[in-house]
């Protein structure tokens, strides 16, 4: 079934380290996604991990997939104030189409 | 490199009224997925096209519907608005050739009162 949750906010400090969680429940998605959203803004993509990886690194981002527990993690080093915006993860549903599967979203506030 | 262009970026409609969006999707690519965000539903799926077909449906009654064109620019259509209908409306674009990334429009505002 289509099932993404993830915690509805997250705050802390600049300069701290922030771990937006992720559960899903469709074991055959292939690709897994993190997008940021700004207040008034798109969807942008800043990563994406394919179900076989374990951990992705790109610059102050960090993707860690736990595929036993459905469970997947961003970890944003060192956070900065222009980071607070809303955190989605999704999944591609494995029909050979875009269709995404979007988490609820994780409201991210960087407290300077 | 160009990217998603949605217009218009915002749009007041009356209950019962129609509307039509449109995306231009970025150059190559030839998916177009539509995608509409509300406060309490979150990001849900409309459909794709992929090279003037609709690949893919989501749950969403027969009054939304969408076409592409041979140069994969797409729109999609509301008819009888209803106030529920008022919400962000996404467009993404993919190669749709096996790639994995899909990449998002501003989206269109609708209001509708």
């Amino acid at each position: 079934g289509e099932d993404v949750e993830q915690s509805l906010f997250l705050s802390v400090r600049e300069g701290d380290s922030s771990v937006i969680n992720c559960t899903y429940t469709d074991s055959s998605s292939t690709y897994l996604y993190w997008y940021k959203q700004e207040p008034g803004a798109g969807l942008q993509l800043l990563t994406y991990i394919f179900s076989n990886m374990d951990m992705k690194q790109d610059q102050r981002l960090t993707v860690l997939l736990n595929k036993k527990d459905k469970h997947l993690s961003l970890r944003i080093a060192d956070t900065q104030t222009g980071d607070s915006a809303i955190y989605f993860c999704a999944y591609k549903e494995r029909t050979g189409t875009y269709k995404y599967i979007f988490g609820t979203g994780t409201r991210l506030k960087v407290l300077a | 490199k160009a990217g998603v262009t949605q217009t218009p970026r915002y749009l007041i409609k009356t209950r019962g009224q129609q509307v039509t969006l449109s995306c231009s999707p970025i150059s190559g690519h030839r998916s177009v997925s539509w995608y509409q965000q509300t406060p309490g539903q979150g990001l849900q799926f409309l459909f794709e096209y992929f090279s003037e077909t609709q690949r893919n449906k989501g749950n969403f009654p027969g009054r939304f519907s969408g076409r592409q064109f041979s140069n994969s620019r797409s729109e999609m259509n509301v008819s009888t608005l209803e106030l529920g209908d008022s919400a962000l409306y996404l467009c993404a674009s993919s190669s749709g050739q096996g790639g994995t990334e899909a990449f998002f429009g501003q989206g269109t505002r609708l209001t509708v009162v």
